[in-house]
């Protein structure tokens, strides 16, 4: 079974740019949660979808915000981008029943904004 | 919300020596409790985990605690080994309406050959 997979690896834009990032959930998974991870600050949790509907939110400005297609596929964007947002972004798959909260990670996409 | 503290941020053991990373929460009704290891320009990658109604739980050399009372648990490594370096996070997962997973702020550990 393939994992969580996430496009592109790596990427750099130039302050107040906008980005968009791409993960495809483990097969049959409908939770999709994003991750914010940086040295000083450890792993943030950015918001969750299932079933195309935001869940959960954390604490982050409007300028991120995120979606979830039919297929469970998701995505976040950063509007805006600002030097601090630099960062490597996580997206976590989980599925259902007994196993329903335990989520598996991508490999994550770093980036840079100049 | 939810806080999770974890302890030490480094820790550093020679080879063979065991390795034991403490994490307190403070919400009480959380109740999955999963250990994540990071190594470097990966994701991370789900160790083990244990449950509210499960005290304690041993795969090979790696083992979790939970003390549900005192809402704090711990992962321990027995026999360490270099490719054991990496950094571990503890996490604490309750629902609010979807599962919400918070982690704590990562141990590095260095096992010495």
């Amino acid at each position: 079974k393939a994992g969580v997979t996430q496009t592109p690896r790596y990427l750099i834009k130039t302050r107040g740019q906008q980005v968009t990032l791409s993960c495809s959930p483990i097969s049959g998974h409908r939770s999709v949660s994003w991750y914010q991870q940086t040295p000083g600050q450890g792993l943030q949790f950015l918001f969750e979808y299932f079933s195309e509907t935001q869940r959960n939110k954390g604490n982050f400005p409007g300028r991120f915000s995120g979606r979830q297609f039919s297929n469970s596929r998701s995505e976040m964007n950063v509007s805006t981008l600002e030097l601090g947002d630099s960062a490597l972004y996580l997206c976590a798959s989980s599925g259902q029943g007994n196993s329903g909260n335990t989520i598996y990670f991508g490999e994550g996409s770093w980036l840079t904004v100049v | 919300g939810e806080n999770v503290e974890q302890h030490p941020s480094t820790l550093s053991v020679q080879e063979g020596d065991s390795a034991v990373i403490k994490c307190t929460y403070s919400d009480s009704a959380s109740n999955y409790f999963p250990w994540y290891k990071q190594e470097l320009g990966k994701g991370p990658q789900l160790i083990i985990d244990i449950r509210s109604n499960v005290g304690e739980k041993k795969d090979q050399r790696i083992a979790v605690t939970l003390n549900k009372t005192a809402k704090h648990f711990s992962l321990h490594i027995t026999e360490t080994q270099p490719e054991d370096s990496a950094v571990y996070f503890c996490a604490v997962v309750g629902y609010t309406g979807g599962f919400k997973t918070i982690f704590g702020a990562g141990t590095r550990l260095f096992v010495k050959a």
